[in-house]
């Protein structure tokens, strides 16, 4: 199947430093990708819907100058968390759909980012 | 936007016995609707998927069904056995447009030997 890789996989970082975490999808090519953070015991909520060679669509209530998107090429997003505070503590993982399996509606995701604001 | 809503959060079943978790969705465009199994600390596994224009889909030991008219979905584990023990994740999307995947909130199973 599909797969999309992510770096790093948990990063401790000092409050008010900034974060890049990258997505690579390593044997298809993905126009989209999306960004997705969780918290200890809950669900995934989307961030925001990275576009290739296009600004990022983010959903209400996601800062886009805090957690920057950038989708250069077909097989690459990377997010970056500005300036980053303990509540921005968590679990971040990308997703793709392969585009020459559009049809089958699946998403694959990265193995996930645990990010930690000391 | 879509709202998907799971339940039960937590559910508990002897092994041997069956799990049904249920979803409810509000946007009636949505049509492709994915099952999650999600260990801890690792990415979410797709475990079967379901379409509008069917309303029913078994693999195995594990079954959705979908209900267009009522907007619900749910997925039943048949003999469940310890390996099951995880977290399930319902999801919605429309297949055409954004595309975004909107999760439940996630049913923590646990199976009991």
């Amino acid at each position: 199947g599909a797969v999309v890789s992510q770096h790093p996989s948990w990063v401790i970082c000092k409050s008010g430093t900034s974060v890049k975490i990258e997505c690579r999808s390593l044997d298809f090519q993905a126009t989209t990708m999306f960004w997705y953070r969780q918290f200890p015991k809950q669900s995934l909520m989307l961030m925001a819907t990275s576009n290739e060679g296009s600004k990022a669509t983010y959903e209400q209530g996601v800062e886009k100058d805090k957690f920057l998107i950038n989708h250069a090429s077909l097989t690459l997003s990377t997010l970056t968390v500005t300036s980053a505070h303990p509540e921005d503590s968590s679990f971040y993982i990308c997703s793709a759909r392969d585009l020459v399996r559009a049809n089958t509606g699946e998403l694959f995701f990265g193995e996930g980012s645990r990010l930690t604001v000391l | 936007g879509e709202n998907v809503e799971q339940h039960p959060s937590t559910l508990s079943v002897q092994e041997g016995d069956s799990a049904v978790i249920k979803c409810t969705y509000s946007d009636s465009a949505s049509n492709y609707f994915p099952w999650y199994k999600q260990e801890l600390g690792k990415r979410p596994q797709l475990i079967i998927d379901i379409r509008s224009n069917v309303g029913e889909k078994k693999d195995q030991r594990i079954a959705v069904t979908l209900n267009k008219t009522a907007k619900h979905f749910s997925l039943h584990i048949t003999e469940t056995q310890p390996e099951d023990s995880a977290v399930y994740f319902c999801a919605a999307r429309r297949e055409q447009g954004a595309q975004k995947l909107v999760f439940g909130q996630g049913t923590r199973l646990t199976i009991n030997p």
